[in-house]
């Protein structure tokens, strides 16, 4: 079945830093990618996504860019900031089943001043 | 003007117990859903619905019973409820199914004392 495995957390950084976080993907067929973004007290927010291969998703400052060949999708942020403090998800929806999102297991980030 | 709206937003209750959890969206979004989130954040998927018909139910305890009176809502209640079933429901929405963004409401903690 589809899986999506990230990076464990906690991740800390200075404001500024560089930011990346790892995710890799087991699915069958072609599927799309999401970074989702869960603030403290709130519900997932999509932050960027990609349908094919070789797509770059980029929002905010994030970008991530699928890679078929070594099925990965790592977010990447040139200079976090404090207001960047939130869980990150991977995740995965594949037509084999049925366009349900899976997951991975999210990487709590926090930025220090 | 709230897109995916959940009530209540906590929910303290006593094992055994039934309880329900409501969800509306005001987007016209076809197909919604409901996911689960533990205590170590990670999320799956529970059920979906697409215009009113079931269309994913994962290896769910039938403990949890979905019930979507129109394309606007999805209400999920629970029976008989046990110390496991404590964690954070998240509503969602999106406008088919397929590859399209999923827009989630602010979760509702349930708590099973």
């Amino acid at each position: 079945g589809d899986s999506v495995t990230q990076m464990e957390g906690p991740v800390t950084l200075s404001e500024e830093a560089f930011l990346t976080i790892n995710c890799t993907y087991t699915a069958t067929g072609y599927p799309s990618l999401f970074w989702y973004v869960q603030y403290p007290g709130e519900g997932l927010q999509l932050l960027l996504k990609a349908t094919k291969a070789d797509d770059k998703g980029s929002n905010k400052g994030f970008e991530a860019t699928y890679r078929k060949e070594t099925t990965s999708f790592h977010l990447e942020k040139g200079s976090v900031q404090v207001s960047d403090s939130a869980v990150y998800f991977c995740a995965l929806s594949s037509g084999g089943s049925n366009y349900k999102l899976t997951f991975g297991k999210g990487t709590l980030l926090t930025v220090n001043p | 003007d709230t897109a995916v709206s959940q009530t209540p937003k906590y929910l303290v209750t006593q094992m055994g117990n039934d309880k329900s959890i409501k969800c509306e969206q005001n987007l016209g979004h076809d197909t919604m859903y409901w996911y689960k989130q533990d205590s170590k954040k990670f999320l799956k998927i529970m059920f979906s619905y697409n215009n009113k018909e079931l269309i994913i139910n994962e290896t769910v305890p039938n403990r949890f019973s979905p019930k979507s009176p129109d394309k606007a809502h999805l209400n999920l209640h629970i029976n008989s409820l046990e110390l496991g079933d404590s964690a954070v429901y998240f509503c969602a929405s999106s406008q088919k199914t397929g590859v399209y963004e999923q827009y989630f409401g602010p979760g509702t903690r349930l708590t099973v004392t």
